[in-house]
């Protein structure tokens, strides 16, 4: 199985920071990983996929990057409503998909 | 609108059974591969199973393999996972969710149903 890592696990921002996350896959995936918004309570939310591509509705504050085992997800002006734990996940291997294990966004 | 509404979650026991259920409305589902995550309390998304719009395609993680069935009625817009040999491990808040047309990566999630394996 692909094992996806991200750091860090925990972030703590001011809003109007700029934020990256890291998310490494143990082997390359091309550029099949998405990344999700979730807020406690609620289900995840879809915000980048294949590696660079916004989701239609997401602010373009979001942004991806990367390709074969590391990629970033960078928002680029923090802002109130971003605050939420983010996760990456891999589709290459679409018979064995994995999540990272989640970046926590903290208020500073 | 898309949307996903699971349901048949619960408290079972240890070695019990349960089905999960998820409706699905305002898009062709039959032309749409759909899966499970789950997500334990307080901890992260884990992937459960995946099957494809005609039902040719099945995976599943290997932490569910041989007690887990996922299947889908097509005329009636519906998802289904079937649970057996239920562990305490496999307590989670279940999600359905869509993968994007033609990939798996999910554009949709349900909200989720609640599953709780203790005796």
């Amino acid at each position: 199985d692909i094992q996806m890592t991200q750091s860090p696990s925990t972030l703590s921002a001011s809003v109007g920071d700029r934020v990256t996350i890291t998310c490494r896959a143990s082997q390359s995936i091309s550029s099949w990983l998405a990344w999700y918004q979730q807020k406690p309570g609620k289900a995840p939310k879809l915000l980048i996929y294949k590696a660079s591509s916004l989701e239609s509705g997401v602010p373009s504050r979001f942004s991806g990057s990367g390709s074969g085992t590391e990629f970033t997800l960078t928002i680029s002006s923090l802002q109130p409503d971003d605050f939420a734990t983010y996760y990456c996940q891999q589709y290459n291997s679409y018979s064995s998909l994995t999540f990272g294990g989640g970046t926590k966004v903290e208020i500073k | 609108e898309v949307q996903l509404v699971e349901s048949g979650g619960g408290l079972v026991k240890p070695g019990g059974s349960l089905r999960l259920s998820c409706a699905a409305s305002g898009f062709t589902f039959s032309s749409y591969s759909m899966n499970w995550v789950r997500q334990a309390p307080g901890k992260g998304l884990e992937w459960v199973s995946s099957i494809s719009s005609s039902s040719s395609y099945i995976y599943y993680a290997d932490s569910v393999k041989g007690r887990f069935t996922i299947s889908r009625d097509n005329a009636k817009n519906s998802l289904y996972l079937q649970m057996n040999s239920l562990r305490a491990e496999d307590t989670a808040v279940y999600y359905c969710a869509r993968s994007r047309y033609g990939d798996y990566d999910f554009d949709y999630w349900g909200q989720g149903t609640l599953v709780t394996v203790s005796s």
